[in-house]
C-alpha cells in the first residue's frame, strides 16, 4: 500500500543552522512528490515539487530536497534556518487519482 | 487568475447543526479533494470528485458527512448533525483532469467549531 511516512513530528534547530526534515514513501507507481508548508492558520503553500526530471529539486525560501530511489526518500533541507520558517511541513506523494500526505513535521527555530 | 477558494474562512455551529462548507475549484480545473486537519495532527484524505462524480470517499465518516460537485457551482462538502468531534480544519485542494505529476492546489481553508 502506498504511504507517505514523515520520520519527526517536532524538529528545532536553531536560527542560522542547517535543516532536515526527513520523508520516506511508498509507492507502486512512479511518484511524484512534493513539500508543502502550512503556517499557523494559513492554507497550504507549495514548497517544491519532484517529477522524475533532476533528482536535486530547488524550492522557494532556499529550501531543497533529494529524490533517492534507492532508499525511497526525499528529505527536504535548507542551509541556514531562519526565523519566518517555523511552520508544518508536509510531504506528498502524488499518484493517479489520489494525493497522499505524511503527518506532518512541525519545525521549531529557537533564537 | 483566481486560486482555491473557500468560504466561510470561519464557521461555528450548535451541536446538531448542519454545516455547508464550500469549494470554488481554479477555473478549469475539474478534480476536487477534501481534507480534514484535526487540531495538532496532519491532512487526512476524504473525498475527491470530479464534476458530478464521487471517484474515491473512502476517507468520509460513514454518516452524517456528503459532497458533491455539481455541474455548475462550487463543490459542497455537507456535514449533518454537528458533533464536537467535528472541530477542524477542512481544505480542499483542486487539479487539472490529469492527476499525475501536477500539484494540487489549496485553498486557505474552512475552520468548524462546534459549541
Amino acid at each position: 500500500a502506498q504511504s507517505v511516512t514523515q520520520l519527526d513530528s517536532h524538529v528545532s534547530v536553531s536560527e542560522g543552522t542547517p535543516v532536515l526534515l526527513r520523508c520516506n514513501y511508498s509507492s507502486s507507481y512512479s511518484p511524484s512528490l512534493f513539500w508543502y508548508v502550512q503556517h499557523p492558520n494559513k492554507g497550504l503553500q507549495l514548497l517544491l515539487k519532484y517529477t522524475s526530471a533532476a533528482t536535486l529539486v530547488k524550492g522557494i525560501n532556499g529550501f531543497e530536497a533529494e529524490f533517492k530511489k534507492s532508499e525511497t526518500s526525499f528529505h527536504l533541507t535548507k542551509p541556514s534556518a531562519h526565523m519566518s520558517d517555523a511552520a508544518e511541513y508536509f510531504c506528498v506523494v502524488s499518484e493517479p487519482n489520489k494525493i497522499i500526505f505524511g503527518k506532518g513535521t512541525r519545525l521549531h527555530i529557537l533564537p | 487568475n483566481a486560486g482555491v477558494m473557500q468560504n466561510p474562512r470561519h464557521l461555528v455551529r450548535r451541536r446538531g447543526q448542519e454545516a455547508r462548507l464550500r469549494c470554488s475549484p481554479v477555473k478549469g480545473h475539474s478534480h476536487v479533494y477534501w481534507y480534514r486537519q484535526l487540531p495538532e495532527e496532519g491532512l487526512k484524505f476524504m473525498v475527491y470528485l470530479q464534476k458530478e462524480n464521487i471517484i474515491d470517499e473512502s476517507g468520509m465518516p460513514k454518516e452524517r458527512f456528503s459532497a458533491e460537485f455539481p455541474k455548475e457551482g462550487p463543490s459542497i462538502l455537507r456535514i449533518q448533525q454537528v458533533v464536537r468531534g467535528d472541530s477542524a480544519a477542512y481544505f480542499c485542494a483542486s487539479s487539472p483532469p490529469v492527476m499525475y505529476n501536477t500539484e494540487a492546489f489549496f485553498g486557505q481553508g474552512t475552520r468548524l467549531t462546534v459549541v
